[in-house]
């Protein structure tokens, strides 16, 4: 099946500092990717929908300052979290859907956890 | 944003035993989805549903899209260890690319030996 890979897995940084977190869509072209943040013990919360080759739509409450979307190409979208402070440790999940096949369902990566010290 | 109601919020089950767990919505979709969410790990696509009363089967999964298409319910029958997790539904307005999930408050399921 079609697999979507996070990377870094978990990464922990200093309050202040900047994390970039990428996902790729392995075995297919995924035209929109989806970022999500899950707090522990919470359900998932959509932050924003990435379109390849234009800007992400973010989601009411979220800073796309903060959190800085780039979907360069077809099969890697990028999540990078500016001056990131402890309230920003959290779990964030990407999603892709194969742009080739209409009416398919997203396929999620691994999640990546961050803890800003 | 808007979340789905999602019930019973966790459950404590003997190994064997039938599960049932339901997500209501106050609004209408027309793709109910449900997942499963292992610890540190991104949810997994269990089951899709995507015509109103519509009865799909995955296994021992069973799952049903409301008529009224604001509720959805998963059944696992026979549960085992490994079905231990968090089981989260989703709504989706249409199929589509760029359509968004709407994702439940998950069910966590806990299976006693």
């Amino acid at each position: 099946g079609a697999v979507v890979s996070q990377h870094p897995s978990w990464v922990i940084c200093k309050s202040g500092t900047s994390v970039k977190i990428e996902c790729r869509s392995l075995d297919f072209q995924a035209t929109t990717m989806f970022w999500y943040r899950q707090f522990p013990k919470q359900s998932l919360m959509l932050m924003a929908t990435s379109n390849e080759g234009s800007k992400a739509t973010y989601e009411q409450g979220v800073e796309k300052d903060k959190f800085l979307i780039n979907h360069a190409s077809l099969t890697l979208s990028t999540l990078t979290v500016t001056s990131a402070h402890p309230e920003d440790s959290s779990f964030y999940i990407c999603s892709a859907r194969d742009g080739g096949t209409p009416n398919t369902e997203a396929f999620f990566g691994q999640g990546t956890r961050l803890t800003v010290v | 944003g808007q979340q789905l109601n999602q019930s019973p919020q966790s459950m404590f089950i003997q190994e064997g035993e039938d599960v049932s767990m339901n997500c209501t919505s106050s609004s209408i979709f027309n793709t109910w989805l449900w997942y499963k969410q292992d610890p540190g790990e991104g949810p997994v696509l269990l089951i899709a549903l995507y015509k109103a009363g519509e009865l799909t089967s995955n296994g021992r999964l069973t799952a049903q899209f409301g008529i009224t298409r604001k509720d959805s319910f998963l059944n696992i029958s026979a549960s085992i260890p490994s079905d231990v997790g968090i089981y989260f539904c989703a709504g989706q307005l249409s199929r589509g690319r760029g359509n968004k999930l709407t994702f439940g408050t998950g069910t966590q399921l806990k299976v006693e030996l």
